[in-house]
């Protein structure tokens, strides 16, 4: 169980254009997904939260007209990375939670801007 | 962002060795996590901790929630080819927000 998918695997994509990345929780309601980003070699930084139906919560330093996160059902949130820019080249991973259970994650999704 | 001090930064050990690694932080926590991720993946779940002086075991991985609720360890016995990875440890007030440690990364040679 708690099994949780993202898609795509891996995107390259040119600057300026906006990308669009799915996290799925398989076979449980996820009431709450959160978004990281790693950098090569770095730990898991926290971008956003969010809850099913409401607005996410952005982490200071990330913006939210930059990274737009929709969480429209119990099993799919969506990061949307718009106009990006090869510094936005990081691997992306979402995680997903119920109340009082462990955040559990996706396999992540490579992003690439050239 | 906020990170948890976790170290050694990177062990080398010989297949059949035991691993400790440890995590502190500034902040008392009410939940240790500890994940292993592989290379181009997401991290997986190894051990949750829930409170102060807790001792969980998970195979030959055995985890401690410090009594300070500042402190986590993790020791993996008699390791394997397969342990390489990097693992990470994970705190927070609850599981909802999570503050992760910077990492170990762990080489194991046959």
């Amino acid at each position: 169980g708690a099994v949780v998918s993202q898609h795509p695997s891996w995107v390259i994509c040119k600057s300026g254009t906006s990308v669009k990345i799915e996290c799925r929780s398989l076979d449980f309601q996820a009431t709450t997904m959160f978004w990281y980003r790693q950098f090569p070699k770095q730990s898991l930084m926290l971008m956003a939260t969010s809850n099913e139906g409401s607005k996410a919560t952005y982490e200071q330093g990330v913006e939210k007209d930059k990274f737009l996160i929709n969480h429209a059902s119990l099993t799919l949130s969506t990061l949307t990375v718009t106009s990006a820019h090869p510094e936005d080249s990081s691997f992306y991973i979402c995680s997903a939670t119920q109340p009082s259970y462990e955040q559990y994650f996706g396999p992540g999704t490579r992003l690439t801007v050239t | 962002g906020q990170q948890l001090n976790q170290s050694p930064q990177s062990m080398f050990i010989q297949e059949g060795e035991d691993v400790s690694m440890n995590c502190t932080s500034s902040s008392i926590f009410n939940t240790w996590l500890w994940y292993k991720q592989d290379p181009g993946e997401g991290p997986v779940l190894l051990i949750a901790l829930y409170k102060a002086g807790e001792l969980t075991s998970n195979g030959r991985l055995t985890a401690q929630f410090g009594i300070t609720r500042k402190d986590s360890f993790l020791n993996i016995s008699a390791s394997i080819p397969s342990d390489v990875g990097i693992y990470f440890c994970a705190g927070g007030l609850n599981t909802d927000k999570l503050i992760f440690g910077t990492g170990t990364r762990l080489q194991v040679f046959p």
